[in-house]
């Protein structure tokens, strides 16, 4: 099946500081979605692209839409305690494809 | 304001016995799904429904039956347990209105095998 490389797999990063992670294809999507994980918890949708070079902004996150299809960004500036947890990308091959491809997550740790 | 219930959210079985994990939803989705989510692997699809009385296999279905006999429900069944099904299941739904929506999820089944 399809897969996604989805990276860095872990961060240590300090209160305060900005976070970048990537996922990436080897297909095509036309619908990338951001979703994250607390805890105990379910994944819950962070942020939604339909639309390849799109900029989507939801407070402190940001995330792209690669231009090529095969890849997407997610940016977090200032991270606060909260911003703790594991961060899945998940895309979608064909528009009405009611299936999801998701990444294998990245862990976000605060230092306090 | 319920959205995606899952029951029960602990359990332990041992090798060899059934159970079901039942998925309630109220948003009147039409399409339903079940995951496993091990550790490293991210969430991989085990069976989804795109209608009531329809089911459908996803990329790790083997050992599982669903069935979904009710727009709302979803049920996950595992006939006879296996320590490698030892896992975190989560189930999730989604709107046929729109070719676009994304997946709403519950807060998980955590399903132990000894």
């Amino acid at each position: 099946g399809q897969q996604l490389n989805q990276s860095p797999q872990s961060m240590f990063i300090q209160e305060g500081e900005d976070v970048s992670m990537n996922c990436t294809s080897s297909s095509i999507f036309n619908t990338w979605l951001w979703y994250k994980q607390d805890p105990g918890e379910g994944p819950v949708l962070l942020i939604a692209l339909y639309k390849a070079g799109e900029l989507t902004s939801n407070g402190r996150l940001t995330a792209q839409f690669g231009i090529t299809r095969k890849d997407s960004f997610l940016n977090i500036s200032a991270s606060i305690p909260s911003d703790v947890g594991i961060y899945f990308c998940a895309g979608r091959s064909t528009f009405g494809n009611e299936k999801l491809t998701f990444g294998t997550g990245t862990r976000l740790t605060i230092i306090p | 304001n319920a959205g995606v219930t899952q029951t029960p959210k602990f359990r332990v079985l041992k090798t060899g016995q059934s159970m079901t994990l039942l998925c309630a939803q109220d948003m009147n989705h039409e399409y339903m799904y079940w995951y496993r989510q091990d550790p490293g692997m991210g969430l991989r699809l085990i069976h989804y429904s795109v209608g009531e009385g329809t089911t459908a296999k996803g990329e790790v279905p083997d050992g599982y039956n669903v069935s979904r006999l009710k727009k709302q429900n979803f049920l996950l069944g595992l006939e006879s347990a296996a320590p490698s099904q030892t896992s975190v299941y989560f189930c999730a739904s989604s709107s046929r209105v729109s070719s676009n929506q994304p997946q709403h999820f519950g807060d998980g089944t955590r399903l132990s095998i000894l």
